[in-house]
């Protein structure tokens, strides 16, 4: 059974137009991450929610938010994507009962702007 | 976090063992060792972590040199499915601590 779903795995938007990327997981973790990973790149982390607490990475551009309304559900915002914000976006949990913490990721979404 | 060194690609037979080395000399006292793995177009999956001890689980063998600046994850039986970029990661173990990716091993299993 899926532990970590993000929905949808592809997603086509219009340079400028605002886009919601979702995820949800079954594990109950407290936290919850974005990475965004380009093309034969390695993930970087845009920011994360530990619990209701936001994290953001000093690097990541406003243009990206982030939304966790529940433990279960967490969204990823972009504003106005550009041209360069066509990536794949990943979403991964952590921070459950098990020491020490480890991340488990969904499959992604991947997005194109065009 | 410390920073690893991992060759950037590396062959291997399907059947025989996969070894591939990470270096993290800089690694600190509190620092676990983790492994991660991304099969093509797929989010990365978890493979083991250790901290000093060598590990073994259903997936793989870790081995941590004695001084800690050094790691080999082993796939003992490789096969196909386990083409992939292998990710070596060292991390403080707190929650809310990312995951730094560096380049990678793109690992290439030939039949």
């Amino acid at each position: 059974d899926a532990m970590v779903i993000q929905n949808p795995r592809y997603q086509v938007t219009q340079f400028g137009k605002p886009v919601t990327l979702s995820c949800s997981q079954t594990l109950n973790h407290n936290v919850m991450y974005w990475y965004q990973q380009k093309s034969s790149q390695a993930p970087k982390l845009l920011f994360h929610y530990y619990d209701k607490d936001f994290n953001n990475e000093a690097d990541t551009p406003d243009n990206f938010q982030s939304r966790r309304p529940n433990t279960s559900f967490c969204f990823l915002d972009i504003r106005s994507p550009g041209l360069g914000d066509a990536a794949m976006y990943l979403c991964a949990v952590g921070g459950g009962a098990y020491f020490p913490e480890t991340q488990y990721f969904g499959p992604g979404t991947r997005l194109l702007v065009l | 976090d410390a920073k690893t060194t991992q060759p950037p690609s590396m062959d291997c037979a399907e059947g025989r063992a996969a070894n591939l080395p990470c270096n993290h000399s800089t690694i600190s006292g509190n620092e676990y060792v983790y492994w991660y793995r991304q099969i093509h177009s797929q989010g990365p999956q978890y493979i083991i972590h250790g901290l000093k001890n060598n590990e073994t689980n259903e997936m793989a063998s870790l081995i941590i040199t004695e001084d800690r600046k050094s790691s080999t994850l082993i796939l003992p039986h490789a096969t196909l499915r386990d083409t992939a970029v292998y990710y070596c990661i060292v991390r403080a173990n707190n929650a809310g601590n990312m995951l730094t990716f560096g380049g990678g091993t793109r690992l290439m299993v030939k039949p």
